[in-house]
């Protein structure tokens, strides 16, 4: 177990929804990672927050945001979903900003767009 | 071309065997190079950390950088069953990971 929870664990929707993703990073952790991962593109990074702020951005679609709370809990919404949305998005947490710290998994939350 | 390449296998080996799994890269400006293991339905999970060209052993694992060749390579000794998993390399420059396609091991018995 890494510390990290991400909830909800499955979610279905339709595509033109708008879905959110919650992560709770490992207590004492600042910075917050969002990666979706599926089969043709593998895991791709999309966005960090340290301390409640963005830092770094991936390869993040318009229609996806993310937030970091002052709790340091972190949300990932998805809207306008399209089939191609289908994936498992991963949150990582780590003890400070730069990226060679060591980031911790989560269990991931496995979307399914219909 | 992506910036991090990684045969995704499948590799299947019999228990006992030495697993070779490798990374070639193309930006220079990757600094640290690390190996992740992932279960299935499970997140991925450090295994090796490593920012300097040379061996680091862990282990059974041993984690190879070449910055000259951009290669990297994590070697599995006495492999067993439960190192049944995809292994993803991964690399940092400023902050960003940048993941391999992973490359899915079945050690059988």
């Amino acid at each position: 177990d890494s510390g990290v929870t991400q909830t909800p664990k499955h979610l279905i929707t339709a595509t033109g929804q708008r879905v959110t993703l919650r992560c709770s990073p490992r207590s004492g952790d600042l910075s917050v990672y969002w990666y979706q991962q599926s089969l043709d593109q593998g895991l791709q990074f999309l966005i960090q927050y340290y301390n409640g702020e963005e830092r770094a951005k991936g390869n993040i679609l318009e229609r996806f945001s993310a937030q970091q709370f002052p709790d340091l809990h972190s949300e990932l919404n998805l809207s306008s979903l399209e089939l191609g949305d289908s994936a498992l998005y991963f949150c990582a947490s780590s003890l400070a900003l730069v990226g060679t710290d060591t980031q911790y998994f989560g269990p991931g939350t496995r979307l399914t767009v219909l | 071309q992506k910036e991090v390449e990684q045969d995704p296998g499948p590799l299947s080996v019999p228990e006992g065997a030495i697993v070779s799994l490798n990374c070639t890269y193309s930006n220079s400006a990757f600094q640290y190079f690390m190996w992740y293991r992932q279960y299935s339905r499970k997140g991925p999970e450090l295994l090796m950390y490593t920012y300097s060209s040379g061996n680091k052993e862990d282990g059974r694992f041993t984690a190879q950088v070449d910055k000259s060749s951009k290669y990297i390579s994590l070697f599995i000794r006495d492999s067993q069953p439960s190192d049944s998993a995809t292994y993803l390399c991964a690399m940092t420059s400023y902050g960003k990971l940048t993941f391999g396609q992973g490359t899915i091991l079945t050690v059988h018995p």
